[in-house]
């Protein structure tokens, strides 16, 4: 398996309370991305990185904030929670090369705002 | 902006059949993906796609892609009650990775 963690794994915020979700690779990819799924939406892409300090934003970008300040950490924060940011999150690597395409994901973080 | 389509989105069969799941994106790309997901996991990778004409197969799943049409498709031959799952398919370009709504499979015996 592909060295991907997130934390927590689940997590219960109250709504306006700041929120970070880490993603830890140990494969040295280049690639990281956050999407959120929900029932009927699939998976949306947040935010992704394409290096250190390398950000980019996806199709459901606001109220969320990224940082990637080392390549195996990237960091996902929602600055003020609400309740419609309820969802299972995932984070996601992949090396980009030619020859390194394979996309692979983490076990998901269960985030609850109440 | 680049989107992905799937269809069907909810697709009931019986076991033994054949059926195809159709992925279609709006702009050119440098790689698909197929990906299976079972209820409260994450996603399997399945199949990586990286030119036209590329086919893949395991099991009873395979893989085309065909990029002057920007269609892929997901055939499954004589479906057994395993391969109940969503699939995914995901277009990559620059980086970006933009996931299809994803179908969600249900073999009966």
């Amino acid at each position: 398996d592909a060295g991907i963690t997130q934390s927590p794994r689940h997590k219960v915020t109250e709504t306006g309370t700041p929120v970070t979700l880490r993603c830890h690779q140990t494969e040295n990819h280049r690639y990281m991305y956050w999407y959120r799924q929900d029932p009927g939406h699939g998976l949306r892409l947040i935010h992704y990185s394409y290096g250190v300090k390398d950000t980019d934003k996806g199709e459901v970008s606001d109220g969320y904030s990224v940082s990637r300040s080392k390549t195996e950490d990237f960091l996902l924060t929602l600055e003020s929670a609400t309740s419609s940011q309820t969802s299972v999150y995932f984070c996601a690597i992949s090396g980009g090369a030619p020859m390194n395409t394979e996309a692979f994901f983490g076990q998901g973080t269960r985030l609850t705002v109440v | 902006e680049l989107k992905v389509e799937q269809n069907p989105l909810f697709l009931s069969m019986q076991e033994g059949k054949n059926y195809t799941i159709y992925c279609n994106y709006s702009t050119t790309s440098d790689r698909l993906y197929w990906y299976r997901q079972d209820p409260g996991k994450s996603l399997e990778s399945l199949f990586v796609l990286l030119s036209n004409g590329a086919v893949k197969q395991e099991g009873r799943l395979m893989a085309s892609l065909d990029t002057k049409a920007r269609l892929s498709t997901l055939h499954i031959t004589a479906a057994v009650h395993d391969l109940s799952a969503t699939y995914f398919c995901a277009v990559g370009l620059k980086g970006k990775l933009i996931f299809g709504q994803g179908t969600t499979l249900q073999v009966k015996p």
